[in-house]
């Protein structure tokens, strides 16, 4: 079946822009994570969702950061006025069940901001 | 800010040896859970220990956790050159919805 899918794949920001980034999870995967991973490190915690509710967002990293998922599927994080520490891959997971399970990653998205 | 560490950083082994990597973890955990990484297939899930199981196996994967030490190894044994990626673990934690991943370690399987 259909993975976890992220759109667009790369995108190229000039400093200052407004980028959104959308993640498709599983069909019925309770759960949505955001983590942003810079290159040699492992993904950082960014937001979780449990259906619609945004039950954590500690991780992110300023108020410029926004994460939604309003009907419990699609999902878009939102980054305003990027800065170059912005770029990085950001990576989208579900999971069946809330908490803290096994979870499927998308390819991710690769955010280059010059 | 990481919640685990994995050592060593980097592992070359040849072909058929056995792979070993350790993690270790700050916090009480729910679970812990080994992921690999590779530029073909993006982040896979590989294997699920619960806080209250000591060993777990899964196909050449064997993984063992010791809360008292806050710390698990993952073994690959008979490594193929496909095993060739980066491996993280990632902590569930008890209580919260923070998903903690390590540093990861970096192993090349040498045909």
């Amino acid at each position: 079946g259909a993975g976890v899918s992220q759109s667009p794949r790369y995108k190229v920001a000039k400093r200052g822009q407004d980028v959104a980034l959308r993640c498709d999870p599983i069909s019925g995967h309770v759960s949505l994570f955001w983590y942003q991973q810079a290159l040699g490190q492992g993904p950082e915690f960014l937001t979780y969702f449990q259906n619609e509710a945004q039950l954590d967002k500690s991780g992110l990293p300023s108020d410029r950061f926004f994460a939604e998922r309003p009907e419990g599927s699609v999902s878009t994080l939102k980054i305003q006025r990027t800065q170059q520490e912005d770029s990085a891959v950001y990576l989208c997971a579900s999971s069946l069940h809330a908490g803290p399970y096994e979870q499927y990653f998308g390819p991710g998205t690769r955010l280059t901001v010059t | 800010s990481q919640q685990g560490e994995e050592d060593p950083q980097a592992l070359s082994i040849q072909e058929g040896e056995n792979a070993t990597m350790n993690c270790s973890y700050k916090t009480s955990i729910n679970n812990l859970q080994w992921y690999r990484q590779n530029s073909g297939r993006g982040l896979v899930h590989l294997i699920l220990i619960r806080s209250n199981e000591r060993e777990k196996h899964s196909g050449r994967l064997r993984v063992t956790l010791d809360t008292s030490k806050k710390s698990s190894s993952l073994l690959i044994t008979a490594s193929r050159a496909a095993d060739t990626a980066s491996y993280f673990c990632a902590t569930g934690p008890n209580t919260g919805n923070q998903f903690y991943f390590g540093t990861g370690t970096s192993l090349t399987v040498i045909p």
